[in-house]
């Protein structure tokens, strides 16, 4: 069964701190795996996208990593910021036979900055 | 260029009722998916839809149905309303191609009493 788990469930930093947030997965066939902010009230907005063959990639002050051999992806948030604090998803996306994709949501961590 | 745009906003119903949401698409999408997100959850895939037709499915029972129009837009309809229907339904789009990411909108908030 196509499953995705994040921790921690839930996260308090002070502002200007840094803070990486762990997704893993067991996705099979893997296609693609996509970290989402969403703020509350609000739909997810896509942070970034990683293939099989990428190992980090950066978005300001947003870095995804991925190991595809475990399995596992993180995001590392550097000066967090008041505005950081929301739902971070991590969804992955595996092949259908016969064509399309399908995507499997994690639960999410919810981060909260504090002054 | 709009995003994904989705109403109502918010929504009360009774137990029993039906419910139309109604979701346009990202300009230049074509594929429409719906997702249900309880409090404190990942969002659930409810369907996606493709050239009008019901493409892939989740694991929602045949009470929530939908269409897609031939200008893309998507309508998710909801029979026999139950307490636990009450969530986020989320409305996203993509082109449909292997890595096009999804733009969601904002969603619906209904409340069934």
């Amino acid at each position: 069964k196509n499953q995705v788990e994040q921790s921690p469930q839930s996260l308090i930093i002070l502002e200007g701190k840094n803070c990486t947030l762990q997704c893993n997965y067991t996705v099979s066939p893997f296609s693609n795996l996509r970290w989402y902010k969403q703020d509350t009230g609000r739909g997810p907005v896509s942070l970034t996208i990683m293939t099989f063959s990428e190992n980090t990639k950066s978005n300001g002050r947003y870095t995804a990593t991925l190991d595809a051999d475990t399995k596992q992806s993180s995001l590392h948030i550097t000066a967090s910021q008041l505005s950081d604090s929301a739902s971070y998803i991590c969804v992955v996306s595996s092949i259908l036979t016969g064509g399309g994709n399908k995507l499997t949501f994690g639960t999410g961590t919810q981060l909260k900055v504090e002054l | 260029d709009a995003g994904v745009t989705q109403s109502p906003t918010h929504l009360i119903k009774t137990r029993g009722q039906q419910v139309t949401l109604r979701c346009s698409p990202k300009s230049g999408h074509d594929t429409v998916s719906w997702y249900q997100q309880a409090l404190g959850q990942g969002p659930q895939f409810i369907f996606q839809y493709y050239e009008e037709e019901e493409r892939q499915r989740g694991n929602f029972p045949d009470r929530f149905s939908g269409h897609q129009f031939p200008n893309y837009s998507s309508e998710l309809n909801v029979n026999a309303l139950l307490l636990g229907d009450s969530a986020l339904y989320l409305c996203a789009s993509n082109t449909g191609l292997l890595n096009s990411p999804l733009h969601f909108g904002n969603g619906t908030r209904l409340t069934v009493t």
